[in-house]
């Protein structure tokens, strides 16, 4: 098996860039797609990127994924922070016989 | 739209079983692959179960593997979890998300199963 490694958590000002990582340990992050899923306060997780840098119908374009082969590990970078933002953020992959997610970046913008 | 009404929690006491049931619509049921994830209170996201389109492959997290059984009516839009020998760290909200390992895009808003004596 492998796991996801994410920061704890991070914080940045509204109208700036922050980047959260995501690091796969145990094999190549390259071989399977990642996912982000962002959780407010008391909902339901919605995604926000899939297959590693695809955002679903109704994200705006200031999140943003990539992977780094170099490092094994994916980033969600979200740009323009806006308040709303503020939430808890999940990385997630798979391999042929289970899915992990990442422990969980909680992101504070101030 | 796509929704996805989970049911079945509750109150369980140590060693006893649930039925989770979710149902789906919105959406053509019996294409997809469905997930299970959990949530324990304060916690983060964890994977328990996945199953294929037309149920003939199913997948277990470690911690629950032997206990829960993931199944699906596909005639009725419905996703289920048999869980067996609950345990008091089963306690958690439980999602049923459309989608499998790479392409998950609706979560139902969770039914919350407490184990507890």
């Amino acid at each position: 098996n492998f796991m996801l490694t994410q920061p704890h958590s991070v914080s940045e000002s509204p109208g700036k860039t922050v980047t959260i990582s995501c690091t796969r340990s145990g094999d190549s992050l390259a071989s399977n797609y990642v996912q982000w899923f962002q959780q407010r306060p008391g909902s339901s997780p919605t995604t926000v990127i899939y297959e590693d840098n695809q955002r679903p119908s109704g994200v705006p374009d200031r999140f943003s994924g990539s992977i780094d082969s170099s490092s094994n590990s994916a980033s969600l970078t979200i740009s323009g922070l806006r308040t709303e933002d503020e939430a808890d953020y999940y990385c997630q992959s798979y391999d042929s016989s289970s899915q992990v997610f990442g422990g969980g970046t909680k992101l504070t913008v101030l | 739209d796509v929704q996805l009404l989970e049911s079945g929690g509750g109150l369980v006491q140590p060693g006893g079983s649930l039925r989770l049931s979710c149902a789906a619509s919105g959406f053509t049921f019996s294409s997809h692959p469905m997930t299970w994830v959990r949530q324990a209170p304060g916690k983060g996201l964890e994977w328990v179960s996945a199953i294929c389109p037309n149920g003939d492959c199913s997948y277990y997290a470690d911690s629950v593997k032997g206990r829960f059984a993931i199944s699906r009516e596909n005639s009725k839009n419905t996703l289920y979890l048999q869980m067996s020998s609950l345990k008091v760290e089963d306690t958690a909200v439980y999602y049923c998300v459309k989608g499998g390992g790479y392409e998950k895009d609706y979560w139902g808003q969770g039914t919350l199963v407490t184990v507890s004596s």
